[in-house]
């Protein structure tokens, strides 16, 4: 089973409409990261939000944590056609070991209408 | 500052056929990883460098796929022989952040080398 599960798979809003994507995971984890995947480019880095935080913002970007629920929520304020693309969460594990991978999700499919 | 670069881009191979692809991480990070997404699913860890040691392997299907880091700069992974199911995107990606650091570990990635096995 996956550590990160994002909801919705995919997602259709119109330009200037929020979209809020959600991230579930399973273990406890040091940090939350989101990336974004345009079609044919790579995963390029959104934001992080550690485990003892609970809201962050970057630009249009609000992410939220509830660990207790082990979720994490990933909201886009007045979305553009340019913010078309896939949304991933990732989390860093707390481990003891040597592990440092981030574990993905399926992501969630954006696509903003102008 | 030059990204992660992959080659090729996409490879389309025959089942049974060999096929390396090529990984260049950005210049001074020790932290190189292997990643890959088949058909629209998760994006699934295969192994983690440092410098020019495996640090964790476990993420690698089986034996077909071998990957090398030679002198602690690019890396390549080779499958042989490919098979069907081997098809997908193949992500590199590279870290600067000294283990075992608690500092965060943000990757940088590279475009994806997408293979298709016919």
């Amino acid at each position: 089973s996956q550590q990160g599960e994002e909801d919705p798979q995919a997602l259709s809003i119109q330009e200037g409409e929020n979209a809020t994507m959600n991230c579930s995971y399973k273990t406890s984890i040091n940090n939350l990261q989101w990336y974004r995947q345009n079609s044919g480019r790579g995963l390029v880095h959104l934001i992080l939000i550690r485990s003892n935080e609970r809201e962050k913002h970057s630009g249009r970007l609000r992410v939220t944590l509830d660990t207790s629920k082990k979720s994490s929520s990933l909201l886009i304020t007045a979305s553009r056609a340019a913010d078309t693309a896939s949304y991933f969460c990732a989390t860093a594990l707390i481990s003891s070991g040597s592990a440092r991978q981030l574990t993905f999700g399926s992501g969630t499919q954006l696509t903003v209408l102008p | 500052e030059a990204g992660v670069t992959q080659f090729p881009s996409h490879s389309v191979i025959e089942k049974g056929q060999t096929v390396t692809l090529r990984c260049d991480p950005i210049s001074g990070h020790d932290n190189l990883y292997w990643y890959r997404r088949v058909m629209g699913k998760e994006i699934k860890f295969l192994l983690h460098f440092v410098k020019e040691s495996k640090q964790d392997e476990s993420g690698m299907p089986n034996n077909r796929f071998l990957a090398e880091r030679t002198g602690g700069t690019y890396s390549t992974l080779k499958v042989q022989p490919a098979e069907l199911e081997d098809s997908g995107v193949y992500f590199c990606a590279s870290s600067q952040d000294r283990f075992p650091s608690s500092s965060a570990n943000v990757l940088t990635f590279g475009a994806g080398s997408r293979l298709t096995v016919l």
